[in-house]
């Protein structure tokens, strides 16, 4: 079990759907991330939170919109998503951002089909 | 520009001894991250290392060497259970907590 949860672990919306995906620690951390995960590839950042406020976001379309409501949840708003968005979706935590030996801490992940 | 190389594949033997290299070329260092990743599951953090040297956690080991910007991940005692894919990361410079990823090799064990 991992200490990252997330919400849904599947989904499958169509392109004018308008869905949430949701993602809660207790570990007191202050920075949390959203990866993209394609098949057979590494994660790919999207999103990073630093004490609740958005540090970087990789240039990632506006049909994606993360939300912080406190440093235990991170959401991911979809809107008209494409078919190629379709992959896995991986919330991460770790203490801070900076520092020595903060590993990233993973959810199992929500598993996103765009029909 | 930023860079981490890891083989592909890589296949070994149940009880046997694996070793997954990787280099790295990026801006900055602020230490190398190597995560176990199941097919369909979590990535889970396996080990860290920021100063020159071996770091051995039960059957699994990494060592770092950074003036030759070179990891690897040791595995002992194989076990079915170890197949799976190993990502390296690095963390660069800056407080970002961006991790730069290698793609990642798939680790087959056989009986």
């Amino acid at each position: 079990d991992t200490e990252v949860t997330q919400t849904p672990k599947h989904l499958v919306m169509g392109m004018t759907n308008k869905k949430s995906l949701k993602c809660e620690q207790h570990m007191g951390h202050r920075a949390m991330y959203w990866y993209k995960q394609k098949a057979k590839k590494p994660p790919e950042l999207m999103f990073v939170y630093s004490y609740e406020k958005l540090s970087i976001n990789e240039s990632v379309p506006s049909r994606f919109s993360p939300e912080c409501p406190n440093s235990s949840l991170l959401n991911l708003h979809l809107h008209a998503l494409q078919p190629e968005d379709s992959a896995l979706y991986l919330c991460a935590s770790s203490l801070t951002t900076g520092g020595y030996n903060q590993p990233q801490h993973f959810g199992d992940g929500t598993r996103l089909s765009i029909l | 520009g930023q860079n981490i190389d890891q083989p592909t594949e890589m296949t070994a033997t149940e009880g046997a001894i694996v070793q997954i290299n990787c280099t790295y070329q990026t801006s900055g260092f602020n230490g190398l991250f190597w995560y176990q990743q199941h097919a369909g599951e979590a990535p889970t953090f396996l080990s860290y290392n920021v100063l020159d040297g071996l770091e051995e956690k039960g059957r699994f080991s990494s060592f770092l060497s950074r003036s030759k910007g070179y990891s690897y991940l040791l595995l002992k005692e194989l076990q079915m259970k170890d197949s799976a894919s190993y990502l390296c990361a690095v963390k660069g410079s800056g407080n970002t907590g961006k991790l730069i990823f290698g793609q990642g090799t798939t680790l087959q064990v056989k009986p």
